[in-house]
Parts: structure tokens; sequence; C-alpha cells
């Protein structure tokens, strides 16, 4: 009975250079979050998904970051031409239903731009 | 827009002792409110969320938090803590978007300290 899974944990990339990072929301969910940790901060809704839709990217950079949940395989948050401002731990959280639905967290990915 | 502070960013408690979490919210309607447990280098588990009805809310690992509207406050507490509770404590609000989904609000956070 797997939780949210995220991976790659820690990603290491360099100033320019593209990072993709991957969330399988639980056994059953179809809505997918996705919220930023900057160091020292609480977390920062991004983007909300649903299968093969963007519901809401409020939270979302305009430029360079953009977010997709496939029918098929994991939801994907994509950050084109990183730089240093970007690292961060980006959390995935998956829910069985909106209104109220209950949000499980992944373990979060630990971005780091040198 | 919605807004939520902690305004305590580090407590240390001997283990044993009472804890209090302090919480405040800022949103024009009737809130729901959530506590997450953070462990270092791990994800959020929640710990209790308050939605409507009783104000005393019960969550797991024996904690409990209670809601005040007329304080706008959401404090979490536990009798005695134990040295398993070290974490980063934070709270959060959902806010039904106009898309029908809920978005969480987090404060910063609390770290919490055990000492023996």
């Amino acid at each position: 009975n797997a939780g949210v899974m995220q991976n790659p944990r820690h990603l290491v990339r360099r100033r320019g250079q593209e990072a993709r990072l991957r969330c399988s929301p639980m056994k059953g969910h179809s809505h997918v979050y996705w919220y930023r940790q900057l160091p020292e901060e609480g977390l920062k809704f991004m983007v909300y998904l649903q299968k093969e839709n963007i519901i809401d990217e409020s939270g979302m950079p305009k430029e360079r970051f953009s977010a997709e949940f496939p029918k098929e395989g994991p939801s994907i948050l994509r950050i084109q031409q990183v730089v240093r401002g970007d690292s961060a731990a980006y959390f995935c959280a998956s829910s069985s239903w909106t209104g109220l639905g209950e949000q499980y967290f992944g373990p979060g990915t630990r971005l780091t731009v040198t | 827009a919605q807004s939520v502070t902690q305004p305590d960013i580090h407590i240390t408690v001997s283990e044993g002792a009472s804890l209090e979490l302090r919480c405040n919210y800022s949103y024009g309607a009737t809130p729901y409110l959530f506590w997450y447990v953070q462990s270092p280098g791990q994800g959020l588990q929640l710990l209790l969320k308050y939605f409507s009805g009783d104000t005393l809310v019960q969550g797991i690992k024996g904690f409990e938090a209670e809601f005040k509207r007329s304080q706008s406050s959401f404090n979490l507490r536990k009798p005695s803590v134990h040295w398993s509770d070290a974490a980063e404590y934070f709270c959060a609000v959902g806010v039904d978007s106009n898309f029908g989904n809920e978005k969480l609000t987090f404060g910063t956070g609390t770290r919490l300290t055990i000492i023996p």
C-alpha cells in the first residue's frame, strides 16, 4: 500500500540545466498538488492537476516552470534553465477527491542548483 | 488573501512536559484548518484537521487542537511530549478556490526540540 512517491529524492543541477521532478500519487488518487518549500519557509502552493488537466496553476512562476499529469505515468514538474533561486524542496501531494480531500504528501525532492 | 502565522520559530520542551504550539490565521470565511508534522528529510504527515463541528479536535500521536473563532487561532497541544515528537510543525489553512479544489496555505513552521 505505497504512499506518494517522488523521485529523485535529491537532484543537483548546474545553472541553465533542466530539472525534471516526478510524482506518483497514491493508488486510487487522481488529484496531484505541487508545493515548494524554500529554506526556512513554509510550503507554497504551486499547481493543482488532475489527469491530463491543469486545474489551478496560480502559484506557478510564469516562466521556466511547467507541470503535467498524463493519462499514464507520474506527474512531472519541469524547471527549465534552473537558477540558484530554484534551490528548494519540492513536495507533491495527492488526494482522492476535491473540496475537502485530505492531501497525502510525498517525501519531497531536494533540488540544489550549483 | 488568506494567511497563517506561527509566531514561535523554535520551541524547546522537556520530555514529559506539556506543549502548546500557536497558530493564527487570517481568512474571511470559516476556514478548514490543519496541522502537519515534518521530520527531518521527510514529507509532511497530517496530525489533525478541523472542518466544522466540535472545536476541539483530536489527532494522531496524542495531539489535539482547539479552534477559537474569536481569536482566529488553532493552537496545537499535547499533554506530555516524547522525544520522538521532535520535528517541524506546520499549521495550514485550506481554501476552496473557484476550481473546486483546496489549496493549502502554510505557516512558516515551528521547530520543536525535546530535551531529556
